[in-house]
């Protein structure tokens, strides 16, 4: 499997519902960044969490960082139809400089 | 604040002809990198550069692509007679002075689309 694997590949749920998405990745990290991505359109940043933190939040999005497991979740809270999207993890490896290494994303879709 | 802009947006080549494809990062931002993303999967990282200089091309194939950033102007992307298997959205990016390693955010442009036919 690869560096930063989300799971489940798709997720449909209801309006008003909670999300939570995973993602697991084999190396030592500097941190970790989850990314938005409508259909056609680029990647939007949502949060970052660093290899010393445990848990973040950013309005509705709950992020937590678990590096003895290699894992960390995304939980989007009260889930809008708007939030439907493809969410991407992506790592910064201690050995890889700068650059990112992604997972193949979870899609998601919210039904109104 | 102007975001990483990219053009441009769509692209389409025939077999053999040249892309290229522009970048110009987030004003304050000298750090570019270019990822490809093939229909339904990730992110795939191509190279990663600072003015004038190629820090990291490990992604990028060894034949028939480049990339530079000059000192002036956007940063290119060129694929030199593209083969069907091109066809991709081509994502760059762009970080402040000390890259991602330390905690800075990875801002992306909206792509450029390339379909060759």
């Amino acid at each position: 499997s690869q560096q930063g694997e989300e799971d489940p590949q798709a997720l449909s749920i209801q309006e008003g519902e909670n999300a939570t998405m995973n993602c697991s990745y084999k190396t030592s990290i500097n941190n970790l960044q989850w990314y938005r991505q409508n259909s056609g359109r680029g990647l939007v940043h949502l949060i970052l969490i660093r290899s010393n933190e445990r848990e973040k939040h950013s309005g509705r999005l709950r992020v937590t960082l678990d590096t003895s497991k290699k894992s960390s979740s995304l939980l989007i809270t009260a889930s809008r139809a708007a939030d439907t999207a493809s969410y991407f993890c992506a790592t910064d490896a201690e050995t890889s400089g700068s650059r990112l290494t992604f997972g193949e994303g979870t899609q998601l879709t919210v039904n109104p | 604040n102007a975001g990483v802009m990219q053009n441009p947006r769509h692209l389409v080549r025939r077999r053999g002809q040249e892309a290229r494809l522009r970048c110009s990062p987030m004003k304050g931002h000298s750090h570019v990198y270019w990822y490809r993303q093939l229909p339904e999967e990730g992110l795939k990282f191509m190279v990663y550069l600072q003015k004038e200089n190629i820090i990291d091309e490990s992604g990028m194939p060894k034949e028939r692509f480049s990339a530079e950033f000059p000192k002036e102007g956007p940063s290119i992307l060129r694929i030199q007679q593209v083969v069907r298997g091109d066809s991709a959205a081509y994502f760059c990016a762009s970080s402040t002075n000390t890259g991602s390693s330390s905690g800075n955010t990875i801002y992306f442009g909206e792509g450029s689309w390339l379909t060759v036919v």
